[in-house]
């Protein structure tokens, strides 16, 4: 059992927005610290989307947001694109200064 | 090019030991930490630990699955992290990345390939 919790999968239509949350185990992401997200296409390791809550890499679209709001941190994608079909996955450390994953959210582009 | 390139994974027994590698190039890897993700077939990541630069006490972290079986050590002369894993578990099997992370809040930038650790 994964220490964040995301859905399973959610889905949208091309151009659509849509958003991944990503909740502590007591709903409670307060308690996690420079949370980012994740990018991962079968096959291929995963890539640095989003870093420190809401902060964007350099070259990655700023489709893709980040935020937190009420105690739960999201991803959001706006104008969704085939290409954005991928597993998405939350990470924050803790205050003991371990890494922890969410399971892992698959997003399909319908 | 800033490349990350892990090597070292086999097919072992339980209970043997392997140690993996990541060779860092493209960049001074001794002003990073480096960190080991790792992902069961069909699973989603899992934390395996890493080892802060030099500069912030080079000390390591472990997750609990791991820890007091899995070592992770750095030779900043050569750009190289490694992960020495001992008293293996059929549990360990996965596809093991290493990333990099020049600060905890700017995230893991960086991963290399994986190399695949099976335990059978």
């Amino acid at each position: 059992q994964s220490a964040l919790t995301q859905p399973a999968s959610v889905s949208g239509s091309p151009g659509q927005s849509i958003t991944i949350s990503c909740t502590g185990p007591n709903s409670d992401v307060d308690r996690y610290h420079y949370l980012s997200w994740y990018q991962q296409h079968p096959g291929r390791a995963p890539k640095l989307m989003i870093f420190d809550v809401s902060n964007r890499p350099s070259g990655v679209s700023n489709r893709f947001s980040g935020s937190k709001s009420d105690n739960t941190a999201s991803l959001t994608i706006s104008g969704l694109q085939a290409e954005d079909e991928a597993e998405y996955y939350c990470s924050a450390y803790t205050v003991s200064d371990t890494l922890v994953f969410g399971g892992g959210t698959k997003l399909t582009v319908l | 090019e800033v490349l990350l390139v892990e090597s070292g994974g086999d097919l072992v027994e339980p209970g043997r030991s392997l140690r993996l590698s990541c060779t860092a190039s493209g960049f001074t890897s001794a002003d990073y930490a480096m960190s080991w993700i790792r992902q069961a077939p069909g699973g989603g990541l899992e934390w395996v630990g890493f080892i802060r630069s030099k500069v912030y006490g080079g000390a390591p972290e472990y997750a609990a699955s791991v820890k007091g079986r899995f070592t992770i050590s750095r030779d900043d002369s050569k750009n190289i992290a490694y992960l020495q894993m001992s008293s293996l578990e059929t549990g360990d099997t996965a596809l093991y990345y290493c990333t990099r992370e020049l600060k905890r809040e700017y995230g893991m930038d960086v991963w290399g390939q994986g190399t695949t650790v099976t335990v059978s």
